[in-house]
């Protein structure tokens, strides 16, 4: 069964203090890991699809890297509006079915 | 502007009856789906759709109906069987030409049964 866990589940930082965000995962026979931005109260919006290990995507102050077993997203220097629920995702074999995980919580302050 | 619209925001029901929420797509894709999202857990997956008149039990189907007559619509009702139905649900959709997990979401609908 797949499996996705993200920690810490928050985090609260100053304006300009950067940080990573773990996402562990177990799945079979990876296709695809993805990572997701959420307002409160708002649908995810898609950020990141990472396919193979060493692979490294980056968005504006985000970057998000990926190994065999976990991966990171770098908040580098944030900002107020990088404060959001980020959500990291995995799919398998099985075709639309993607293993989310609770999230992470990040709070930027000015 | 393309996008999807979920109908209504804010929705209470009493027990023991059912309720549909709408999902509406403008962006030609193929492929729609339902998840549920409760507080401190990830999101699950109710139903998937991967074309018309065609759909499929997601992780949690038990107390849910859908019905996939149009390319643009994906109602989900829900039923008086489904046990804790308070919660936020999700409606999204995602081009069949492109990877499945890259899923474009609405802005979500909140049950609580009173």
């Amino acid at each position: 069964e797949d499996q996705v866990t993200q920690s810490p589940e928050a985090l609260r930082l100053q304006e300009g203090e950067s940080s990573s965000l773990n996402c562990s995962y177990t799945v079979s026979g990876l296709r695809g890991l993805f990572w997701y931005r959420q307002d409160p109260g708002k649908g995810p919006e898609f950020l990141f699809t990472l396919y193979s290990a060493g692979e490294e995507k980056e968005k504006e102050r985000l970057k998000a890297t990926l190994t065999k077993k976990e991966s990171f997203l770098h908040i580098t220097a944030p900002k107020p509006e990088d404060s959001a629920t980020y959500l990291c995702a995995v799919q398998g074999h099985s075709w639309g079915k993607l293993q989310f995980g609770a999230g992470t919580q990040v709070v930027v302050t000015p | 502007d393309g996008g999807i619209t979920q109908s209504p925001k804010y929705l209470f029901r009493k027990e023991g009856q059912n309720v549909t929420l709408s999902c509406e797509q403008n962006l030609n894709h193929d492929a729609m789906y339902w998840y549920r999202q409760d507080p401190g857990q990830g999101l699950r997956l109710i139903y998937y759709s991967q074309i018309v008149n065609d759909f499929q039990k997601g992780d949690i189907a038990e107390g849910y109906s859908v019905s996939r007559e149009k390319k643009e619509s994906f109602p989900l009702t829900v039923t008086s069987a489904q046990k804790n139905p308070t919660a936020f649900y999700l409606c999204a959709s995602s081009s069949a030409g492109a990877n499945t997990g890259e899923l474009f979401f609405g802005e979500g609908s909140r049950l609580t049964v009173l």
